[in-house]
């Protein structure tokens, strides 16, 4: 009964480069999240997926930043031209339902750092 | 704007006291408030809720209190345990919303 899984668990790139994180939500869980955490920080809201559609991007930075979560496979958010701003640690979270009363089910993270 | 707040960055308690962690809101449309616990290097944990049609969730050593309207909830563990040494965040949401919106997080110390 695997829980939500990430990787990489640990992820270095440069300015510029590109970041792919993964994430493969519980078995049967048709939601996912992401969020970001930074230094001192709690988790702040990125987005909302569903298999196959973004519900709500309100947290997403509005360039660089995109995310999916296709019909087969895990979500993936990706990170284009890296800046030194975007190392965190980020987390993804998966539940059944949308309802608020559904627990969201956090995955370990991934720590990206950005030399 | 920060929506969700805690106040208290750290709390330091003996073993077998009463910890009490502390966490107010601000966007009324919250209807669902949940308690997450987390070690370093890993994923937040699920910890305990409630909806806001309750004032009050126990469940064993961890109970969570409702004030809609200060706007403030509450986490007491008794009693607490050095295993409970952890970060521990509130998170707020609303019907149908499905995001939370987390406070920064309370470090709590238990000391033996």
């Amino acid at each position: 009964n695997a829980g939500v899984m990430q990787n990489p668990r640990h992820l270095v790139r440069r300015r510029g480069q590109e970041a792919r994180l993964r994430c493969s939500p519980v078995k049967g869980h048709s939601h996912v999240y992401w969020y970001r955490q930074l230094p001192e920080e709690g988790l702040k809201f990125m987005v909302y997926l569903q298999k196959e559609n973004i519900i709500d991007e309100s947290g997403m930075p509005k360039e660089r930043f995109s995310a999916e979560f296709p019909k087969e496979g895990p979500s993936i958010l990706r990170i284009q031209q890296v800046v030194r701003g975007d190392s965190a640690a980020y987390f993804c979270a998966s539940s059944p339902r949308q309802d608020s009363t559904d627990t969201q089910y956090f995955g370990p993270g991934t720590r990206l750092t950005v030399l | 704007d920060q929506q969700v707040k805690q106040n208290s960055p750290s709390l330091s308690v003996q073993e077998g006291r009463i910890s009490i962690l502390n966490c107010d809101y601000t966007n009324s449309m919250f209807d669902y408030f949940l308690w997450y616990k987390k070690y370093p290097a890993e994923g937040p944990t699920f910890l305990i809720s409630i909806s806001s049609i309750k004032d009050k969730n126990e469940d064993g050593r961890f109970t969570v209190f409702l004030n809609k309207s200060a706007k403030h909830l509450s986490l007491h563990i008794v009693p607490s345990q050095p295993g409970d040494s952890a970060v521990y965040f509130c998170a707020a949401s609303s019907t149908n919303a499905g995001k939370s919106t987390f406070g920064d997080g309370t470090t709590l110390t238990v000391k033996p």
